[in-house]
C-alpha cells in the first residue's frame, strides 16, 4: 500500500507553546488529507479535511484558529497545534488520498503530551 | 450518512479464521463498504474495500451480502499479530465532494494463543 509519514511520533511541549506535526504522502500524491485526533480507548475523531491549495474544512466543534492546518503541496500537510494546553494532549493521526483513489492510507500517528 | 454497526468485541483462537461482521442496512447504491485496523498506539491500516462483489487480497477477504446490508471481513489464518480494533466504514460524500472516512468504535479482535 501507499506510505504516509508522519513526524514526529512523539512530542512533548509546555503549556501555551505551538507544536507543528507534519504529514508527507511518500510515494503518490496527495490530492485530499484527513487530520484526526483519538482520546485513550476512543475511536479515532475527524477534525479537518483539506484539499491541496485550499483552505481545510474543520468539522463542527473544532476550532480552526487553535488547529492551524496547511496543505500546501501534493505531498504535504501540516497540523500547527496553537498555544496548546494540557487537554490538547492526545493521539493525533494524519491520512492522505490520491486523486482517483477510493481508499485512503495513514500515519503512525503522533503523540501529543502537553505539560 | 449510512452508519455501520460492528461488535464491540471478539476472540479468536490463533491459526483459526477470524470472521468480523458489519451490518450497514442504510447504505446507498454508489457507498463501498472499507475496513481498517489499528493496532495499539499505531495509526489505522488499509485492509480492504468493495461495492457489492466479494473481494479477496493477501490480507484478507470481503464478503458482501447480495442486498449490501451487512459484510463480513474474514483474517483466513489469525495470527497474534492481528489483535487489533477492526473499523468497518462506509464511504460518505459530502456536497463538497471531500469524501471523508468516519470512523466508529470498530471491534476489538483478541487473538488467543
Amino acid at each position: 500500500g501507499a506510505v504516509v509519514s508522519q513526524h514526529p511520533s512523539r512530542v512533548i511541549c509546555k503549556s501555551g507553546t505551538s507544536v507543528k506535526i507534519e504529514c508527507r504522502s511518500l510515494d503518490f500524491q496527495a490530492t485530499t488529507m484527513f487530520w484526526y485526533r483519538q482520546f485513550p480507548k476512543k475511536s479515532l475523531m475527524l477534525m479537518a479535511t483539506s484539499n491541496e491549495g485550499s483552505k481545510a474544512t474543520y468539522e463542527q466543534g473544532v476550532e480552526k484558529d487553535k488547529f492551524l492546518i496547511n496543505h500546501a503541496s501534493l505531498t504535504l500537510s501540516t497540523l500547527t497545534v496553537t498555544s496548546a494546553h494540557p487537554e490538547d494532549s492526545s493521539f493525533y493521526i494524519c491520512s492522505a488520498r490520491g486523486q482517483g483513489r477510493t481508499e485512503a492510507f495513514f500515519g503512525q500517528g503522533t503523540r501529543l503530551t502537553v505539560v | 450518512d449510512a452508519k455501520t454497526t460492528q461488535p464491540t468485541s471478539m476472540d479468536c483462537a490463533e491459526g483459526r479464521a477470524a470472521n468480523l461482521p458489519c451490518n450497514h442496512s442504510t447504505i446507498s447504491g454508489n457507498e463501498y463498504v472499507y475496513w481498517y485496523r489499528q493496532i495499539h498506539s499505531q495509526g489505522p491500516q488499509y485492509i480492504i474495500h468493495g461495492l457489492k462483489n466479494n473481494e479477496t487480497n493477501e490480507m484478507a477477504s470481503l464478503i458482501i451480502t447480495e442486498d449490501r446490508k451487512s459484510s463480513t471481513l474474514i483474517l483466513p489464518h489469525a495470527t497474534l499479530r492481528d489483535t487489533a480494533v477492526y473499523y468497518c466504514i462506509v464511504r460518505v460524500k459530502e456536497k463538497t465532494s471531500y469524501d471523508k472516512v468516519i470512523f466508529g468504535p470498530g471491534t476489538s479482535l483478541s487473538v488467543i494463543p
